[in-house]
């Protein structure tokens, strides 16, 4: 079975500073990894995706997450955030090119403060 | 314009009446999913299709039916609710179920059960 673990359930952070939030996988095959983002009273939107290839994926937004297989982590970055970025943020796994098996985490908080 | 459209966005009831959901793609996408997302628990699958006349539980499936009888429309469909029931319902598709594609989400239907 897989499993996502998302670290921390809320991170606040100052405009304009760097961000990281963690994920942390767990399966016995090969993966795909995915971050979702939710504003408030909106549906999920996909931010990035990692499918193959290299290991450093960048996002719409500005956003970007590295793939380390050794770690089995897919932590999302942002070098400076802004206030808009203030939303729910989801990794999420999905084994083996099975769409209908997307396993979604906890989600993480991000509150980006004046 | 693309998109998945759930109806209602809110919804109150009582114990034990039926009630159901509707999710419409106009995409033509092949894959549908219904998730429910609950505070500190993220967001769980409940069913999914792969194609018309094609679904299969996911990992919250309990008091849930589904159906797909076209392409576009995929109602969630609870006989009897109950007040355990009560969260943020979203149906979700993609082109396939392969997991290379991204879903796409509707804005998400509040179900109170009282």
């Amino acid at each position: 079975a897989q499993s996502v673990t998302q670290l921390d359930s809320q991170v606040p952070v100052f405009e304009e500073a760097p961000v990281e939030l963690r994920c942390n996988y767990s399966s016995s095959v090969s993966v795909y990894l995915f971050w979702y983002v939710q504003y408030p009273n909106q549906g999920l939107q996909l931010l990035l995706k990692y499918l193959s290839g290299s290991t450093l994926v960048k996002g719409i937004n500005g956003f970007e997450a590295e793939f380390n297989k050794s770690q089995t982590s897919f932590h999302l970055r942002k070098p400076s955030v802004h206030i808009s970025d203030t939303a729910e943020y989801f990794c999420a796994v999905s084994r083996g090119g099975s769409n209908y098996k997307l396993t979604f985490g906890k989600g993480t908080l991000l509150t980006v403060n004046p | 314009e693309a998109q998945v459209t759930q109806n209602p966005r809110y919804l109150i009831t009582v114990t034990g009446k039926k009630l159901t959901v509707t999710c419409s793609q106009n995409m033509n996408h092949e894959y549908m999913s219904w998730y429910r997302q609950d505070p500190g628990l993220g967001l769980r699958q409940i069913y999914y299709s792969m194609n018309v006349e094609v679904t299969d539980k996911g990992d919250v499936p309990e008091g849930y039916k589904v159906s797909r009888k076209e392409k576009r429309n995929f109602p969630l469909i609870l006989e009897s609710p109950s007040p355990n029931q009560t969260s943020l319902y979203f149906c979700a598709s993609s082109l396939s179920g392969t997991g290379l594609e991204k879903l796409f989400f509707g804005s998400g239907t509040q179900l109170s059960v009282l």
